[in-house]
């Protein structure tokens, strides 16, 4: 079974629209991550999670908002999607917030018209 | 301010060989942490080996190993007896103790030919 879910697999949406990205993991972890990689730029760190507070956030722009409902789950918010937001979205997750090696979840490709 | 460089965009080895894979960091802090991914070709990112920079000792798992040059601020990844499934993206990330956030290199892709 999947220890890192991340839904849907593959989104298209229109420039001005808003979408959420789901992240559920199954690891038992206690920190999770958000990553963006684009054909322009390597894997880039978003933020960060610890029992569902915010360590860390690496994000220019507020239209893009991490929701943690449960401390294994991490959604991301992304809102007034623009083109350039295009990318594969990764989720991952590690033991604890800290130097741990990370795990990551299959991403979720976005693609903005 | 952290960054990690991989200078190899591309390598192709034959299958059963060593390679190594260059990485470079740059870093204020005195305590580190180096870490080694591979991305699959369908898009999968799987942890590989880590290197705590206060251990004098390269890290080693299965047929992966590292050649960590502190002074050089070099944490090179080697892996013997390739086999084809190793070919993948492979990515060198650093974190610091005093600023959490990960920093990854863009990646170096391995071919591995039978």
């Amino acid at each position: 079974d999947p220890k890192i879910i991340q839904k849907p697999k593959y989104l298209v949406a229109v420039t001005g629209s808003e979408k959420i990205l789901i992240c559920e993991q199954y690891l038992g972890h206690n920190a999770m991550y958000w990553y963006r990689q684009s054909a322009k730029k390597p894997l880039e760190f978003m933020f960060s999670y610890s029992y569902q507070k915010l360590m860390d956030n690496q994000t220019a722009s507020s239209r893009f908002q991490p929701q943690s409902s449960k401390k294994n789950h991490l959604d991301l918010q992304i809102t007034a999607l623009k083109p350039d937001d295009s990318a594969t979205y990764f989720c991952a997750s590690s033991h604890d917030w800290g130097v741990y090696e990370q795990y990551f979840g299959p991403g979720t490709r976005l693609t903005v018209l | 301010a952290q960054k990690v460089t991989q200078t190899q965009t591309s390598i192709s080895v034959m299958e059963k060989t060593t390679v190594t894979m260059d990485c470079v960091y740059e870093t204020q802090d005195s305590s580190y942490f180096l870490f080694w991914y591979k991305q699959t070709a369908s898009g999968e990112i799987v942890f590989l080996i880590r290197q705590d920079s206060y251990k004098k000792e390269n890290a080693t798992v299965g047929h992966y190993s590292l050649n960590f040059q502190k002074p050089k601020s070099s944490i090179g990844l080697i892996i013997t007896a390739t086999q084809i499934e190793d070919s993948a993206v492979y990515f060198c990330a650093m974190r610091e103790t005093g600023n959490y956030k990960y920093v990854f290199g863009a990646g170096t892709r391995l071919k591995v030919i039978a």
